[in-house]
């Protein structure tokens, strides 16, 4: 596809179980970002990746987060033991190097009961 | 420390009158600015951007002005339309060497547009 593709579109799951939320970036994109947007907020960032650099972890809330870029293009962020307050919308977007407009992707909306 | 603030969760605003949002900044360092638009249940949009180095760009109905010595921006949108009720965002970012840094975005604005 011409966009970010982010999967699953929506996850439920329990309290204490681990997730997985997948990101296809835009084809050719170098950066890749991870926000989430939790109910009333703004948008938060976790983690940046640019090119073959290491990422930029300081937005990562805990160590119960974890995010990889594999080959460069798709990235995997996983939660681990999931909180209720891990409960949000999570954000992919992907950007050119050179430019700072990135381009989001629908989001995975988290809910963990 | 929130670097990115937008002080008004809200904005009403008639059809055909200017919306003007507002986004202040604490860092010096940011060098890129960035409104973006949100519709429920969708990504966020990019909208329009203007660099450090002008003070308004502007594109169809939509204008950013940047103040660096207030570290203070401003989209204006006029006229305003029913379709642009949406949360607005503000962003700003560091680009070192041509190359991008990571979007530190405010807390949004909720634009209300009535008919």
């Amino acid at each position: 596809g011409a966009g970010v593709s982010q999967s699953p579109s929506n996850k439920v799951t329990e309290k204490g179980k681990d997730v997985e939320l997948r990101c296809d970036p835009i084809s050719g994109h170098t950066a890749l970002y991870w926000y989430r947007q939790s109910l009333g907020q703004g948008l938060e960032f976790l983690i940046y990746f640019q090119g073959n650099s290491a990422p930029d972890k300081s937005g990562l809330p805990s160590d119960r987060f974890s995010a990889e870029r594999t080959g460069g293009s798709v990235s995997t962020l996983t939660i681990q033991r999931t909180q209720q307050e891990d409960s949000a919308v999570y954000l992919c977007a992907s950007s050119l190097a050179e430019q700072s407009e990135a381009f989001f992707g629908q989001g995975t909306r988290l809910t963990v009961v | 420390d929130q670097q990115v603030k937008q002080n008004s969760p809200s904005l009403s605003v008639q059809e055909g009158r200017i919306s003007i949002l507002n986004c202040d900044y604490t860092n010096s360092m940011f060098d890129y600015f960035l409104w973006y638009k949100k519709y429920p249940a969708e990504g966020p949009t990019f909208l329009i951007s203007i660099s450090s180095i002008k003070d308004k760009n502007e594109d169809g109905r939509f204008t950013v002005f940047l103040n660096k010595s207030a570290k203070h921006l401003s989209l204006h949108i006029v006229p305003s339309q029913p379709g642009d009720s949406a949360v607005y965002f503000c962003a700003a970012s560091v680009n070192y060497g041509g190359a991008t840094n990571k979007l530190i975005f405010g807390t949004g604005t909720l634009l209300a547009v009535q008919p």
